[in-house]
């Protein structure tokens, strides 16, 4: 079964950081770019970062430039997302995406459960 | 930066009856990077329209999508009621790599 898993989330104080990771299975995990996309409680979908599918090419929302980074461990099968300078708006639940329609490479078709995150003091 | 704006914010429409919803770009995509979610609570988003009218793997066919340049439409033709739930439109701008989703358009039961 092709799946991913996050984890990782957890209540950090403001100004804090949190590492997330995402473990995938059931597909060959380095023929794919990945993302991670946020929704915070009670709101819409929002795009946080993408990497491609050798980890040479990362890219950010402006919400997340320079506090956020993310990477992949093609050995391992697993996405991260390191986030710093965390911030109330940063709570939400985060999922690992993965864009793998052949052709669309902005169609997500695989979505993990999501982590949460919760920032407060 | 691209804007998605979707529209009704709410519909409410009973089992069987014929849902619409749209979502306007704030200037023309291309449609083979437009694509649409159902999101239904507790749940992640589920791919159910990409490429502006194709319906992904294992979609019934009461879904459809359409549209081009700066509108999209994905339509419903007969709400079941699983159908009741939260749809995102979504645009994938390729250079660089990035996404927009609109706010979503929430389908509930009249």
């Amino acid at each position: 079964e092709v799946q991913l898993v996050e984890s990782g989330g957890g209540v950090v104080r403001p100004g804090g950081s949190l590492r997330l990771s995402c473990a995938a299975s059931g597909f060959t995990f380095d023929d794919y770019g990945l993302s991670w996309v946020r929704q915070a409680p009670g709101k819409g979908l929002e795009w946080v970062s993408g990497i491609n599918w050798s980890g040479s090419n990362t890219h950010y929302a402006e919400s997340v430039k320079g506090r956020f980074s993310i990477s992949r461990d093609n050995a391992k099968n697993s996405l991260y997302l390191q986030m710093n300078s965390l911030g109330a708006e940063d709570t939400a639940l985060y999922h690992c995406a993965r864009p793998g329609v052949v052709g669309h490479p902005g169609a997500f078709d695989i979505w993990g459960q999501g982590t949460m995150v919760a920032v407060s003091s | 930066e691209i804007v998605l704006t979707q529209s009704p914010g709410t519909l409410s429409l009973s089992p069987g009856e014929r849902a619409t919803l749209s979502c306007r770009a704030s200037q023309s995509v291309s449609s083979n990077y437009l694509a649409w979610y159902q999101q239904k609570p507790g749940q992640a988003p589920r791919l159910l329209i990409y490429g502006a009218s194709s319906r992904a793997i294992g979609i019934p066919d009461r879904f459809s999508g359409s549209g081009s340049g700066t509108d999209f439409t994905v339509t419903i033709s007969r709400l079941e009621p699983e159908d009741f739930a939260v749809y995102y439109c979504q645009h994938y701008h390729s250079s660089p790599p990035t996404w927009t989703f609109g706010q979503g358009t929430k389908v509930e039961i009249k």
